[in-house]
């Protein structure tokens, strides 16, 4: 079992809508779970991050976290043709790990 | 503020050769990461230096691939010998402390070919 793994897509949108993002994790002592955004050749970025159950917004960002369930998820809200790229959740526990990334599609 | 410099940004090498990636972290940051990343997969962590000490090479290859980070501030990978499949974006990163809710920075990485 991977430590990280995400729906791998890839997801596309339409423009103005709601792309959801989904992520789940195997260590139980992760504590912290970061969301970064990779346009195609380039380095990630951080988008937000995340360390207690429940919502956390910023913008057209919501990320959602239920430790109980080990998941961790992403909704941007309004999708923008701009925000197509590779989507990268990360957890922090004993080490620090990347999943494989989930390719979004926001589509004029 | 100067972000996070990699050198060179791309190199092409034939296998059995060796190679030596150079990061230079934003100014102040006491943590600096490795990873790799290969075509379609998210980064994998080589090794995490907190100053100039190691907190994590659980995952780095140490028959072929070194890192130091000596003064603790700049740092430099290096495989050797390298394998076909080493070809991959190696990525640096620098955080400022390291924390669990610390933020890393990522360089521009450098993109190596082997062939």
């Amino acid at each position: 079992q991977k430590e990280v793994e995400q729906n791998s897509g890839p997801l596309s949108v339409p423009e103005g809508a709601i792309a959801s993002l989904n992520c789940t994790y195997s260590d139980r002592g992760s504590q912290s779970f970061f969301w970064y955004r990779q346009y195609s050749g380039k380095s990630p970025e951080l988008i937000m991050f995340i360390y207690s159950n429940g919502d956390k917004e910023d913008g057209r960002f919501t990320a959602q976290l239920n430790k109980a369930s080990q998941y961790v998820s992403l909704l941007i809200r309004d999708s923008q043709p701009s925000d197509s790229a590779t989507y990268l959740c990360a957890v922090t526990g004993n080490q620090f790990y990347f999943g494989t990334g989930t390719s979004l599609t926001v589509i004029p | 503020e100067a972000g996070v410099a990699q050198s060179p940004r791309y190199k092409i090498i034939e296998k059995r050769q060796s190679v030596a990636f150079w990061c230079n972290p934003i100014s102040g940051h006491a943590t600096l990461y490795w990873y790799q990343q290969i075509l379609g997969q998210g980064p994998k962590l080589l090794i995490q230096f907190q100053n100039n000490g190691v907190v994590d090479d659980s995952q780095l290859p140490k028959d072929r691939f070194s890192a130091e980070r000596l003064k603790g501030v700049d740092s430099t990978l290096k495989i050797q010998p390298a394998k076909l499949e080493d070809s991959a974006v190696y990525l640096c990163a620098s955080s400022p402390s390291g924390g669990f809710l610390d933020t890393q920075y990522f360089g521009p990485g450098t993109r190596l070919t082997v062939l």
